[in-house]
């Protein structure tokens, strides 16, 4: 089956502690996304990859690293340095745009809880 | 700037038609989107509509679209339990491969 997974489903670390997020799609997907969803905010860009061995910082980069050194993965890791790491992280893909359209395909999110 | 608005909650009775309502700044978006996220779930693109098109209906859907106001809209018919979840609208702007997502309307369903 094609689709987009994001492990774990929860996760729980200790203040001061970094902690890598996974995302992995076999769509063969050009492009991909990290998101942090948290209550009344919508979705805020974290770091987005149009292409393996590139990335961009989204609006709210601080605090977190990126790389992208498989077409298939996009791992996440929220530093130390993140002020309020709590939150929902989405993970997304999408294709090589042909045009302006862009749908872009969602993971089932991370929780993680800083305690 | 860039910028998507929508109200935060929305209550319907079960049977009733839900219209969830966005307004977009960005003139230059050719695309606009609606997608939906089910409780502890990611996001499903549920409809898009083309910014030369005024009106895309499907099944119980209807996209209404009014570039002039860069306002857009939602209708789902006869609205069913199942439909209860948070609906983002979204744009793409022409310039490059981000988008700009609005806060969500979260749609509550009344029995």
């Amino acid at each position: 089956d094609g689709g987009i997974t994001q492990s774990p489903k929860y996760l729980f670390r200790k203040e001061g502690q970094n902690v890598t997020l996974s995302c992995e799609q076999n769509l063969n997907h050009d492009a991909m996304y990290w998101y942090r969803q948290d209550p009344g905010q919508g979705l805020r860009l974290i770091y987005y990859s149009q292409i393996v061995n590139d990335f961009q910082k989204g609006d709210i980069a601080e605090g977190y690293s990126v790389s992208r050194e498989k077409k298939e993965s996009f791992p996440l890791t929220v530093t130390s340095a993140q002020k309020n790491p709590t939150a929902f992280y989405l993970c997304a893909s999408s294709p090589r745009r042909q045009s302006s359209y862009n749908e872009q395909f969602f993971g089932p999110g991370t929780r993680l809880t800083v305690l | 700037g860039e910028d998507v608005e929508q109200s935060l909650f929305l209550s319907v009775r079960e049977g009733d038609s839900s219209v969830i309502n966005c307004t977009y700044t960005d003139s230059s978006s050719t695309y606009l989107y609606w997608y939906k996220q089910e409780p502890g779930a990611g996001l499903q693109l549920l409809t898009y509509i083309f910014s030369n098109m005024d009106m895309k209906q499907d099944q119980r859907l209807t996209v209404l679209l009014n570039k002039k106001d860069k306002h857009l809209s939602l209708r789902i018919a006869d609205t069913q339990t199942g439909d209860s979840a948070i609906y983002f609208c979204a744009e793409t702007p022409n310039r490059d491969d981000k988008i700009i997502f609005g806060k969500g309307t979260r749609l509550h369903i009344l029995p």
